[in-house]
């Protein structure tokens, strides 16, 4: 059982233009979300979070949306960089007092800036 | 955020033999996690690692084959047991220190089982 779905394995953007990496999850205890991006041979690097007391986070280039009726969460980077170009993890986290709050993640989504 | 340091970064052993891995955090974190990426997929729960009970493991993994020891708050290992071929992955620890501080993850360590 996937609990959370990145159903798009690749995306490929033009630098400058806006990258948009969707999430979709199916249990509903979960209430904290996370994207994390990762180089190959690195490990996760955490980039933005939400809490599903917001409905939108954003850092400098980075926002992340999320609408819990729809159980979708979405990462949108402004402009696009080619240093951006990494695969893209979204995770999902149950209450803290649950289990300890473990992370499930998604499968992932290869993001390609081109120059 | 914890500075993690995961060792060794990489290794290639022989099957049936058992590999350690270890991680070293900057300050005293309460849960640890162990994480595993098999090639072309996601990232999947191992176990949580508390300091001073017992690892919880997750469905599909065991203790005989993945032994965790957690002495203090700011050391874990896990070992990969009489490993086979589809033991090669990247096994990755990471912390957090509380609610909604977010998780902080090591380097990895990239396993070929030959």
């Amino acid at each position: 059982d996937q609990q959370v779905k990145q159903n798009s394995p690749s995306l490929s953007v033009q630098e400058g233009r806006i990258s948009i990496l969707n999430c979709d999850y199916t249990n509903s205890m979960f209430d904290y979300f996370l994207w994390y991006k990762k180089y190959p041979a690195e490990g996760p690097t955490f980039l933005i979070s939400i809490s599903s007391i917001k409905d939108k986070n954003e850092d400098g280039r980075f926002t992340v949306f999320l609408n819990k009726s729809a159980k979708h969460l979405s990462l949108h980077i402004v402009p696009s960089q080619p240093g951006d170009s990494a695969v893209y993890f979204c995770a999902a986290a149950p209450p803290w007092e649950t289990s300890g709050s473990r992370l499930t993640f998604g499968e992932g989504t290869q993001l390609t800036v081109n120059p | 955020s914890a500075v993690i340091s995961q060792k060794p970064s990489r290794d290639i052993c022989q099957r049936g033999t058992s590999l350690t891995i270890q991680c070293q955090v900057d300050s005293q974190v309460t849960m640890m996690f162990w994480y595993r990426q098999q090639p072309g997929q996601s990232l999947t729960l191992i176990a949580t690692a508390n300091q001073g009970s017992e690892a919880t493991y997750e469905s599909g993994f065991v203790i005989d084959k993945f032994p965790i020891s957690r002495p203090n708050l700011t050391f874990s290992t896990l070992t990969v047991s009489n490993m086979s071929p589809e033991d090669s992955s990247i096994y990755l620890c990471s912390v957090s220190p509380g609610p909604n501080y977010g998780y902080t993850f090591g380097s990895g360590t990239r396993l070929t089982v030959v």
